[in-house]
Parts: structure tokens; C-alpha cells; sequence
């Protein structure tokens, strides 16, 4: 069965300081990942999605994920943050199967000090 | 921009009542799911639903739980007898039919937290 590890639970920066939440799945085949945010109080919405072609995705607010098929990973990345990303943040899967429910890491909470 | 809603935001229930949780998808959308999420853990898939009937479901699933649309908006999951361990909040989700990067993303809804008290 697939899984989805995010091994940061809680991180906490500085306004500008730079962001890297790391994703890492087990599954061998063919993968599409997500990266998904949850704002206090709020829904999940998508931040960006890999299906295929370039490793590098682009989302909104300035995300951005790199799929590495060698790592296993999808690693979300942002240059530097604002206090607005304050968020819990899910990476999560589907495999190749055909399958189409979401695995889902554990979500990492961002806390961004003013 | 269209959104998925649920109701109630916040629902209290005696262990062994029943409760309807409700969902209406993104109008265009075919696909609908349920996911919880319990305190402090992950967010889990519970069942996905298209053209009238269950196209699949996790182990969580098991007999106490029931989707059904009873008309042409709502997607609801039934809790037939609740218990303790079905705290959590649960997620409405919809996606366009079709498969590809355009068609493959899920929309969430902002959740229905259930207590069983």
C-alpha cells in the first residue's frame, strides 16, 4: 500500500526566512503528487500538483515543489515567507492504479513569526 | 469561484444516534468522497462515489457508514450508530469527471467536525 511521510511536524520562521517541507511517498509506480494548505479556520486548497513533465511545479503564492523519482520525493519549497502562510500543510499522493482516493501525509504545521 | 460546502460545521451527537453529514459539490462536478480526519492524525480516505454508486471504499468504511445522492446537489454520509472513535472532522470532496492534470484535482470542503460524546 502507498504511504506518505512528512517528517516535519511543526515548524516555526521568521518573516523571510526561507521554507523546505519535505514529502517523501512509497509507491514505485506512477505517481501523481499534490501539496495541499489548510489556513486557520479554513478549507484545504490545493497549492500545486505534479502529474508529469517538468520537476519543478510551480503553485500559487510563490510555492513551488521538486519532484526527485529517485528520492521519493516532493519536496515544497517557498524563498521566503510571510506571516499569511501560517498554515497546516498536507502533501499527498495517488498512485498509478487507477485509484483516485488521496493518501495523505500527516501535515506539517507552519507557524511565521512578524 | 464555485466551492464545495458542508453542513453543519459543527455537529453533537450521543454515542449510538445517528447523524447525516451533508455535502454539496462543485455543480459540474462527478466524482464526490469523504474523507476524516481524527485529532492529530492524518487526513483518511473513506469512500469515493460516481454515477449513483460506491466506486470504493477503505477499510474504515464498514457497515455503519452510508453514502447516498438523494437528488441532484447533495452528497451525504450517514453514521448509522456512532461511536467514540468517529470524533473527527470530515471532509466533502468533488473532482470533474475525466482523468489528467486538468481533471485530477480534488476540491475540499471545509469540514463538518463531529463530537460523540
Amino acid at each position: 500500500a502507498q504511504s506518505v511521510s512528512q517528517h516535519n511536524h511543526h515548524v516555526i520562521l521568521s518573516e523571510a526566512a526561507s521554507l523546505e517541507l519535505g514529502c517523501n511517498y512509497s509507491y514505485g509506480g506512477t505517481v501523481n503528487l499534490f501539496w495541499y494548505v489548510q489556513y486557520p479556520g479554513q478549507h484545504l486548497q490545493l497549492l500545486l500538483k505534479y502529474f508529469s513533465g517538468d520537476p519543478l511545479v510551480k503553485g500559487i503564492k510563490g510555492f513551488e515543489a521538486e519532484f526527485i523519482k529517485s528520492k521519493f520525493s516532493f519536496n515544497l519549497r517557498k524563498p521566503s515567507v510571510q506571516w499569511s502562510d501560517t498554515a497546516e500543510y498536507f502533501c499527498a499522493v495517488y498512485s498509478g492504479t487507477g485509484r483516485r482516493a488521496l493518501t495523505f501525509g500527516s501535515g506539517t504545521r507552519l507557524q511565521v513569526q512578524p | 469561484e464555485p466551492e464545495v460546502t458542508q453542513t453543519p460545521s459543527h455537529q453533537v451527537t450521543q454515542m449510538g444516534q445517528e447523524v447525516i453529514l451533508r455535502c454539496v459539490p462543485i455543480s459540474n462536478h462527478l466524482y464526490f468522497y469523504w474523507y476524516r480526519q481524527i485529532l492529530g492524525q492524518k487526513v483518511e480516505f473513506l469512500v469515493s462515489f460516481y454515477n449513483n454508486e460506491i466506486s470504493e471504499k477503505s477499510e474504515i468504511f464498514d457497515d455503519q457508514f452510508s453514502v447516498e445522492r438523494p437528488d441532484g446537489s447533495n452528497f451525504t454520509l450517514k453514521i448509522r450508530s456512532t461511536k467514540l472513535e468517529d470524533s473527527a472532522m470530515y471532509f466533502c470532496a468533488s473532482r470533474i469527471l475525466g482523468t489528467g492534470i486538468n481533471t485530477d484535482t480534488q476540491y475540499f470542503g471545509p469540514g463538518t467536525r463531529l463530537t460523540v460524546l
